[in-house]
């Protein structure tokens, strides 16, 4: 199986911060990664397919990047919405894997 | 706005078992494949198993294989996904997710609320 690592775990930032998060495929994916957000209580929701397309409906601010086996979510302007935590999937092989979660709070 | 609506968890004994269900409502097209994937409270995301778009290709984790089985009716845009032999580490929050694709990427959108199974005795 393709394990997926994700860094940091956790991250505290603030209304306005420039955030990046990091995944790290245990072999070459191509392209084939997703980025979900998910808040407490909810269903997980796509925000970036096949490494940086935007899913419609979700702000400019998000930015997927990457490629082969490392790959970036970087969220330009951070806003109150956006706390969460946010999961990596790579979808190049079966089965598919998440990565660990990385938990935005509030600074 | 497609939209997808899971139902059926609960509490079981170890050893027992449950079926849960996915409803898709507005979806434009019949041939999309769905996926099933869990969430034990508080921790990550396990992808769980899946079928295609015709309904005759599967697939499944490790961890269930031989113990869950995953079918659809097209005919009323329903999933199912049975679960057997449950064990305590199968207790988690399912979900279940239709599989978007594009040029041979693909992706989960949208997801359901998730249903709750907890096997415990």
């Amino acid at each position: 199986d393709i394990q997926m690592t994700q860094s940091p775990s956790s991250l505290s930032a603030s209304v306005g911060d420039r955030v990046t998060i990091t995944c790290r495929a245990s072999q070459r994916i191509s392209s084939y990664l997703n980025w979900y957000q998910q808040k407490p209580g909810r269903a997980p929701k796509v925000l970036i397919y096949a490494a940086s397309n935007l899913q419609s409906g979700v702000p400019s601010r998000f930015r997927g990047s990457g490629s082969g086996t490392d790959f970036t979510l970087t969220i330009s302007s951070l806003q109150p919405e956006d706390f969460a935590t946010y999961f990596c999937q790579q979808s190049f092989g079966t089965p598919s894997t998440f990565g660990p979660g990385t938990k935005v709070d509030i600074k | 706005e497609v939209q997808v609506l899971e139902s059926g968890g609960g509490l079981v004994q170890p050893g027992g078992s449950l079926r849960l269900s996915c409803a898709v409502s507005g979806a434009t097209s019949g041939i999309y494949g769905l996926t099933w994937v869990r969430q034990v409270p508080g921790k990550g995301l396990e992808w769980v198993s899946d079928i295609g778009g015709s309904g005759g290709s599967t697939h499944y984790a490790d961890s269930v294989t031989g113990r869950f089985t995953v079918s659809r009716d097209s005919s009323i845009d329903m999933f199912y996904l049975q679960l057997n032999s449950l064990r305590a580490e199968d207790t988690a929050v399912y979900y279940c997710a239709i599989v978007a694709d594009y040029n041979s990427f693909n992706w989960f959108d949208p997801w359901g609320q998730g249903t709750l199974v907890t096997v415990s005795s």
